[in-house]
């Protein structure tokens, strides 16, 4: 059971490239969610999906764009990469349901992306 | 404004010396506090989940309290296998997902 796989583990791009980060999860989770990680900062949400078709901004969604096709990938999207996107990016996913419909409790992380702009 | 914050931002314990982890929290209409664990250069793993004051959780070296403001997570004897970043995270508020907020986490150390 692979739970949340992302990919690439590591990239360097120059201002103003693109690029997508891909996350793929195999638990049926409906769920699926984008974070940054910044020093000290904690974590942050970018993007956040309840099922395939639906997307939602987060805390911080500038510069980003997110699609969610099937139940198992949610791809994030870097258009015009800029130095403030330079960050440990965690996919993530979650079943809802749990505690009285709630929504989304305990999440599922990948590993992490590390992106560098330069 | 809704918050979570950790203390102390980092911890050295030498191996055996226990201590605890503070998580306080200012929102409205808590739905669950969560603890994790994230080890360098991975994500972070789910430890626990806290839903009322008074709520305790158990495993290994680890238990987290929870009250109305705050959750502690007390390491008794810990190993140099704890070391790692803790992080608190907060769900609250209405709808169906709410929101969930995360502490900026505590790094522990533990030296043999």
């Amino acid at each position: 059971n692979a739970g949340v796989t992302q990919t690439p583990k590591f990239r360097i791009l120059k201002i103003g490239q693109s690029m997508t980060l891909q996350c793929t999860q195999d638990m049926n989770h409906n769920y699926m969610y984008w974070y940054r990680q910044d020093p000290g900062m904690g974590l942050k949400l970018i993007y956040y999906s309840v099922g395939a078709g639906i997307t939602d901004k987060g805390e911080v969604p500038n510069g980003y764009n997110v699609s969610r096709s099937t139940t198992e990938d949610f791809p994030l999207r870097l258009e015009l990469a800029a130095p403030s996107q330079t960050s440990v990016y965690f996919c993530a996913s979650s079943y809802s349901g749990a505690r009285g419909g709630s929504g989304a409790n305990v999440l599922t992380f990948g590993a992490g992306s590390r992106l560098t702009v330069l | 404004e809704d918050q979570v914050t950790q203390s102390p931002e980092a911890l050295r314990l030498q191996e055996g010396e226990s201590s605890s982890l503070n998580c306080s929290y200012t929102v409205s209409g808590l739905r669950g506090l969560f603890w994790y664990r994230q080890d360098p250069g991975k994500g972070p793993e789910f430890l626990f989940t806290l839903y009322s004051a008074g709520e305790e959780k158990e495993k290994e070296r680890l238990k987290a309290t929870l009250t109305k403001k705050e959750s502690f997570l007390h390491i008794t004897a810990p190993k140099p296998e704890d070391s790692a970043t803790y992080l608190c995270a907060v769900r609250f508020g209405s709808g169906n997902t709410g929101k969930l907020i995360f502490g900026q986490g505590t790094t522990l150390q533990v030296k043999p």
